[in-house]
């Protein structure tokens, strides 16, 4: 099973609002990732948590918040966002190499689309 | 740093034609890891392959080929007699040894029936 499932899988929020996205697996990954993407673009890694703690920022801005609750679970906090921010939002775990210069698989899930009016 | 070039933006078949898609990809590192993903209009990532660096060895599964070589970088997918549910974006991806991943442009393939 390679399942990650993300929700809700639509979401429309105003500048001053907050919501938060879900992200969930069951495979027993220790890895965890959001992206970002934008249309016809490829996906922009946006923060990674290693054993549930955040491993990886890239310069998000602080209108995201993420959060890793549990080993199965991941968070992405909205607050105060812009139109740019209206984008494909996606997930994905995977294992966390035993050795060094191990590279695991990254499965994804179906993705948060978010539109900021 | 890392690169990944898929210098076809859009690719049109028609239905049975075979179809290339290339990847070409640049790397100091002596180990790294090449992958191919499908997106499909849902959105959703579909993990298609993983190579390993030290393996060269080409795969074929079903209808799906790959072809790495290291003497001129390069992953390049092939997908015989192409099929309408193939029409979707491909990315090719290099992962390091640091959980990162570096996406190429992706390359648009439709197919026609």
């Amino acid at each position: 099973d390679t399942e990650v499932t993300q929700t809700p899988k639509h979401l429309v929020m105003g500048m001053t609002n907050k919501k938060s996205l879900k992200c969930e697996q069951h495979m027993g990954h220790r890895a965890m990732y959001w992206y970002k993407q934008k249309a016809k673009k490829p996906p922009e890694l946006m923060f990674v948590y290693s054993y549930e703690k955040l491993s990886i920022n890239e310069s998000v801005p602080s209108r995201f918040s993420p959060e890793c609750p549990n080993s199965s679970l991941l968070n992405l906090h909205l607050h105060a966002l812009q139109p740019e921010d209206s984008a494909l939002y996606l997930c994905a775990s995977s294992q966390v190499g035993l050795a060094a210069g191990r590279k695991e698989t990254q499965y994804f899930g179906p993705g948060t689309r978010l539109l900021v009016l | 740093a890392q690169k990944v070039t898929q210098a076809q933006t859009e690719i049109s078949v028609v239905e049975k034609e075979d179809v290339t898609l290339d990847c070409v990809y640049e790397t100091r590192d002596t180990t790294y890891y090449l992958f191919w993903y499908k997106q499909p209009p849902s959105g959703e990532l579909v993990f298609l392959i993983r190579r390993n660096s030290f393996d060269e060895q080409n795969e074929i599964s079903g209808r799906y080929s790959w072809n790495f070589q290291k003497s001129t970088s390069s992953f390049n997918f092939t997908i015989t007699a192409s099929q309408v549910v193939d029409s979707a974006v491909y990315f090719c991806a290099l992962g390091n040894a640091g959980n990162m991943l570096t996406f190429g442009g992706g390359t648009r393939l439709m197919v026609k029936p």
